[in-house]
């Protein structure tokens, strides 16, 4: 079952602008993922950010979360238009069997 | 690493026949793989839980008698969709959980994704 949502749903910019998507969830979790899927093809890990971080960075991305308020958000900074792709949350609950839990998605296009 | 295949990457079938999609872990042993699917422009959907030696868990909703799951081996599992229908038309995404110790003493737990099957029924 999807738990998280993400917002906006689609989002347009221009090369060279920073992209932020968010996420958010229900429950208590152990850590948050955030991956990246290009058209028609297969999901790619792009950061994992655990319960107990408040932000994390790598490369041009950089992830915050905030427990208190159960979201999370990505920046990507810079884009480029290898950006362009579909962005997803994906949270593993405390105490579940590890199954990833997933959001609804960010369609990011980030024009030249 | 942690690469994770898929096979076949592509394959349409007539109404009424099986399709066989095979997951493999490349260079890690997986106990646990996930199977999804995904419909256009959603996210992915998470449809069983496929162990190693046991029977699969279907996520609610999914039938166990129409997508049949086996993971014989640590580095195989396969899904099988019978007597498919358009509807079962979709995208199919597998994981596998690398459960190796780091080097910290960890385990991860993380899911390493295959590629995908685009399965379109006729």
């Amino acid at each position: 079952s999807q738990q998280g949502e993400e917002d906006p749903q689609a989002l347009s910019i221009q090369e060279g602008e920073n992209a932020t998507m968010n996420c958010s969830y229900k429950t208590s979790i152990n850590n948050l993922q955030w991956y990246r899927q290009n058209s028609g093809r297969g999901l790619v890990h792009l950061i994992l950010i655990r319960s107990n971080e408040r932000e994390k960075h790598s490369g041009r991305l950089r992830v915050t979360l905030d427990t208190s308020k159960k979201s999370s958000s990505l920046l990507i900074t810079a884009s480029r238009a290898a950006d362009t792709a579909s962005y997803f949350c994906a949270t593993v609950n405390a105490g579940n069997n590890r199954k990833l839990i997933w959001g609804l998605g960010t369609s990011l296009a980030v024009n030249p | 690493g942690a690469v994770v295949s898929q096979h076949p990457s592509w394959v349409i079938c007539k109404s009424g026949t099986s399709v066989k999609i095979e997951c493999r872990s490349l260079d890690f042993q997986a106990t646990t793989m996930f199977w999804y699917r995904q419909f256009p422009k959603q996210s992915l959907m998470l449809m069983a839980t496929s162990n190693e030696g046991s029977k699969a868990t279907y996520e609610q909703g999914v039938e166990k008698d129409k997508f049949l799951i086996n993971h014989a081996s640590l580095t195989l599992s396969t899904l099988t969709v019978t007597s498919a229908h358009p509807e079962d038309s979709s995208f199919y995404i597998c994981s596998a959980r690398d459960t190796r110790l780091r080097t910290s003493g960890i385990r991860s737990y993380e899911q390493y994704f295959g590629p995908g099957t685009r399965l379109t029924v006729t």
